[in-house]
């Protein structure tokens, strides 16, 4: 599979614990998004990464929230403190800027928090 | 008022039907629109993209994009059940994604009774 890969798929935890989710963008995609999926909604910008550099972040991105993409391969997003608000899909996308420009991000199947 | 609207529904229609889909937006900058799929507990797969206004065709779907009015469709004709799912519309001012991200719609959610 050359997807974008997300892992766990369902993280259960109690409130005030840390979680990490971990993803793995299509190879040799340069850019990489996270984005935060409530029920009903759609999907909300979280950051952008160009190859390792987080170049944006939305203010939805408290600073419980931090991201990292070493070496420009996977990325984390590591949520502390966990609040019951903080339950969502969150959803990784990639996308390669190369030849004629699609714009496609594309999206793993993405990582579903549940915080009790 | 947010930035990208679009009726939640759920819209019921029978197979065979003809199915059109909207959201309206509020930012001008907005350039490049997209229509993405989502099926339950999946992540959302990419339909149509198409920039600036005009109509774009690929098979049974058909997205049409009128800047004046700010105002985007998707068309399905011949609906299957398979396409029961929910369709978000998404739109940016930049191509890729850009360094803000897309601005998505609540999404549609779509169920073709067989």
């Amino acid at each position: 599979d050359t997807g974008v890969s997300q892992d766990p798929r369902h993280k259960i935890t109690k409130r005030g614990q840390n979680v990490t989710f971990r993803c793995d963008p299509i190879s040799e995609h340069n850019r990489l998004y996270w984005y935060r999926q409530t029920l009903g909604q759609g999907p909300e910008f979280l950051t952008y990464f160009q190859n390792e550099a987080q170049l944006e972040k939305s203010r939805l991105l408290s600073d419980r929230f931090s991201a990292e993409r070493p070496k420009g391969s996977f990325s984390t997003l590591e949520i502390q403190r966990t609040e019951q608000g903080d339950s969502a899909m969150y959803l990784c996308a990639s996308h390669a800027p190369t030849g004629p420009d699609t714009g496609e991000l594309f999206f793993g199947e993405g990582s579903r928090l549940t915080v009790l | 008022q947010k930035e990208v609207e679009q009726d939640p529904g759920p819209l019921s229609v029978p197979e065979g039907a003809i199915v059109s889909l909207n959201c309206t937006y509020s930012n001008s900058a907005f350039q490049y629109f997209m229509w993405y799929r989502q099926y339950s507990r999946k992540g959302p797969e990419l339909l149509m993209y198409t920039y600036s206004s005009g109509n774009k065709e690929d098979g049974r779907f058909t997205a049409q994009v009128d800047k004046s009015s700010k105002y985007i469709s998707l068309f399905i004709r011949d609906s299957q059940p398979s396409d029961s799912a929910t369709y978000l519309c998404a739109m940016t001012p930049y191509s890729g994604g850009g360094a803000d991200g897309l601005t998505f719609g609540k999404g549609t959610h779509l169920i073709i009774q067989p």
